[in-house]
């Protein structure tokens, strides 16, 4: 069983650039989620993929998007890029039937200068 | 909105010291409530996860009690190591709503750090 796995580990972009961040999900997982996290803050939830649609998005801008593949791969894209945009980006998989089990990436941080 | 608060926001203790998390939450229609672990950079570890019928999990050193009604958990670790020193989050449901399994709300977590 292999976990989930997110590329780059690291990243820094200026402002206005665009960006994608990768995410492998757990084998078997069919859901998986990505969350925000600011330096000293608790994860934010930005959307969640189910079967490659949308299934929830939080209080994130439309220039945060998302795809989910049919291998259940996930991609994060943010485009303009902010100062504030710089955090830990985090995706976690599960399957819906057991959604409360959610694995974690170790992340992916991004820098915005 | 559900609203995630932890308190203290860091912690120093030493070694084999027993201690207490807590974790308030705004609404209490939750159906679970998660513990994690974070280590420095790293993703999240689930600790423990308690079901809304439930008042309390235990694993290992770690038990966590649950009082919705209050909107409160709390996570107790007991003998605390060294290796304890994390960032230590609490997590609930977006909203009571069945459509929010795998979404969560966070607190801000609580820094420990268990000196020797």
């Amino acid at each position: 069983e292999t976990g989930v796995t997110q590329s780059p580990t690291h990243l820094i972009k200026t402002r206005g650039q665009q960006v994608t961040l990768r995410c492998s999900s757990q084998s078997g997982h069919n859901t998986v989620s990505w969350y925000q996290q600011a330096l000293g803050q608790g994860p934010q939830f930005i959307f969640q993929y189910y079967r490659e649609e949308e299934n929830g998005r939080g209080n994130f801008p439309p220039r945060f998007s998302g795809l989910q593949f049919p291998n259940y791969s996930s991609e994060l894209n943010v485009n303009a890029l902010e100062l504030d945009d710089s955090a830990l980006y985090l995706c976690a998989s599960s399957s819906l039937q057991r959604a409360h089990e959610q694995f974690f990436g170790p992340g992916t941080r991004l820098t915005v200068l | 909105k559900q609203e995630v608060t932890q308190i203290p926001a860091a912690l120093s203790v030493p070694e084999g010291e027993n201690l207490v998390l807590n974790c308030s939450f705004t609404d209490s229609a939750i159906y679970n409530l998660q513990w994690f672990r974070q280590d420095p950079g790293k993703g999240l570890t689930s600790l423990l996860l308690i079901q809304s019928s439930q008042r309390e999990q235990t694993s290992g050193r770690l038990n966590a009690s649950l009082d919705k009604s209050s909107g409160r958990s709390t996570l107790y670790i007991a003998a605390s190591q060294p290796g304890d020193s994390a960032t230590y989050l609490c997590a609930v449901p977006i909203n009571a709503g069945g459509t929010s399994y795998g979404k969560l709300t966070f607190g801000q977590g609580t820094i420990l750090t268990v000196h020797p």
